[in-house]
């Protein structure tokens, strides 16, 4: 069964940086693309980007190029998204999901983390 | 704004039936396969349908979806209070290099 495990809640100043953390378990975790969608209060979902976790190559959605870094670590199984340059509209939950095509197609999601962002 | 157009809001009583819509363009739902996403209150998105017109295992067979040139649409019957949630629809932009959404569509029993 896969299973994407997502770190817990954060609250960070403006002009700071977060990172979050997504475990992947239950399949072959360099077999699929870790994507990263938000949803900020109240709104509807907003795609920032995927990796591919076997070649480590990455493609982010234009509004955050600059401010986005998604890595991994295939040792743990794990896959971490960076913004930084943090303003208050950032603040939202923050998923981690699963596809198996480069064209999207995500089919199973993380339990979301929630970002705040204030001072 | 969403780049795939839903309605904001569908309503229909229980037992009954009700279709939302999604619009898109030929870089989008044109030319990829559409995904639904049912999202229940203070819970992570679940897929409902991929590629068009097929169900996960578990989903209902009252849910289906359907797809004709650049729109699609997810028809649920036989409606119960327990399918009160935001409906998306999402596929892939050729032109964008990505994943798009709908703006969601809030369902009411």
């Amino acid at each position: 069964q896969v299973h994407l495990v997502q770190s817990g809640a954060e609250v960070k100043e403006p002009g700071a940086s977060v990172r979050v953390s997504c475990k992947a378990s239950g399949y072959i975790f360099t077999d699929c693309y870790v994507h990263w969608v938000r949803q900020a209060p109240g709104q509807g979902l907003e795609w920032m980007g995927w990796i591919n976790p076997n070649s480590g190559a990455t493609n982010y959605a234009r509004k955050f190029q600059g401010r986005v870094t998604m890595t991994r670590d295939t040792s743990i199984s794990t896959a971490y998204m960076g913004l930084g340059r943090l303003k208050s509209d950032d603040t939202a939950i923050y998923y981690c999901a699963r596809s198996c095509s480069r064209r999207g197609g995500i089919v199973h999601w993380g339990q979301g983390a929630l970002v705040t962002v204030s001072s | 704004q969403s780049v795939l157009t839903q309605p904001p809001s569908a309503s229909g009583t229980p037992g009954r039936r009700v279709t939302i819509s999604c619009s898109g363009s030929s870089s989008n739902v044109g030319s990829n396969t559409a995904y639904w996403y049912q999202q229940l209150p203070g819970t992570a998105p679940k897929l409902l349908i991929f590629n068009n017109d097929q169900r996960p295992s578990g989903v209902p067979d009252r849910f289906s979806g359907s797809k004709s040139g650049t729109s699609a649409s997810l028809a649920i019957r036989g409606l119960q209070s327990e399918d009160e949630a935001d409906y998306y629809c999402a596929t892939w932009d050729d032109s964008l290099n990505g994943v798009v959404f709908g703006g969601g569509t809030k369902l009411t029993v």
